[in-house]
């Protein structure tokens, strides 16, 4: 079993919809999850940052951690063209700098004009 | 501010050849990271450098080897190249002794192997 599951997808949707990404995990010792986002042939850029459970918002982006489950999910409001990238959730066990990440496969998503 | 700066965007080898990519880390980082991205999966982390020293790596052969040189700029060595090293190869920057930073990624190496 991988320490981290992502469905792959792909996920299309029309624009102005509420997309929601999800991955579970096996290992219990991640604390720190993330969200990136990458577009293609380009390298991941950095969306949510959370620390252990709970409900992290930023814009139209709203980060949920469950550690009890080992779920974590990504919810997009209001979906736009320009959101069609792919998204990979990632996690570590420790903080700091130092701590490599663990991925997910990643989402492609496609948000249709 | 330049962020994390990879070089070259795209390189094609021979199978058997060696190759040799290049990061220069966001301003102020000190820790280099490489991962691998094969097509339609995730990052896998190959290793990492700190003080010029490999301080943890993944589940990669010794073929895959690195440098960390002194102004924090770090080399991936990839010998005897096989065709499943065809990937993404990206290198993430971060600082170690940061309490909550996060890698930042450049945008990454492609590198085909023929």
């Amino acid at each position: 079993q991988k320490e981290v599951e992502q469905d792959p997808g792909p996920l299309s949707v029309p624009e102005g919809a509420i997309v929601s990404l999800n991955c579970t995990y096996s290992n219990s010792a991640f604390q720190y999850f993330m969200w990136y986002r990458q577009y293609s042939r380009k390298g991941p850029e950095l969306l949510m940052y959370t620390y252990s459970s709970g409900n992290k918002e930023d814009g139209r982006f709203t980060a949920q951690v469950d550690k009890s489950s080992k779920y974590i999910s990504l919810f997009i409001r209001d979906s736009q063209p320009s959101d069609s990238a792919t998204y990979l959730c990632a996690m570590r066990k420790n903080q700091g700098g130092s701590e490599k990440l663990v991925f997910g496969k990643g989402t492609k998503l496609t948000v249709n004009p | 501010d330049a962020g994390v700066t990879q070089s070259p965007t795209h390189l094609i080898k021979t199978r058997g050849q060696q190759v040799t990519l290049r990061c220069s880390p966001k301003s102020g980082h000190d820790t280099v990271s490489w991962y691998q991205q094969a097509l339609g999966q995730g990052p896998q982390f190959i290793f990492q450098y700190y003080e010029e020293e490999e301080r943890q790596r993944g589940n990669f052969p010794d073929r895959f080897s690195g440098h960390q040189f002194p102004n924090y700029s770090s080399e991936l060595n990839v010998n005897a190249l096989l065709l499943g090293d065809s990937a993404l190869y990206l290198c993430a920057s971060s600082l170690a002794g940061g309490r909550d930073t996060e890698a930042f990624f450049g945008q990454g190496t492609r590198l085909t192997v023929v």
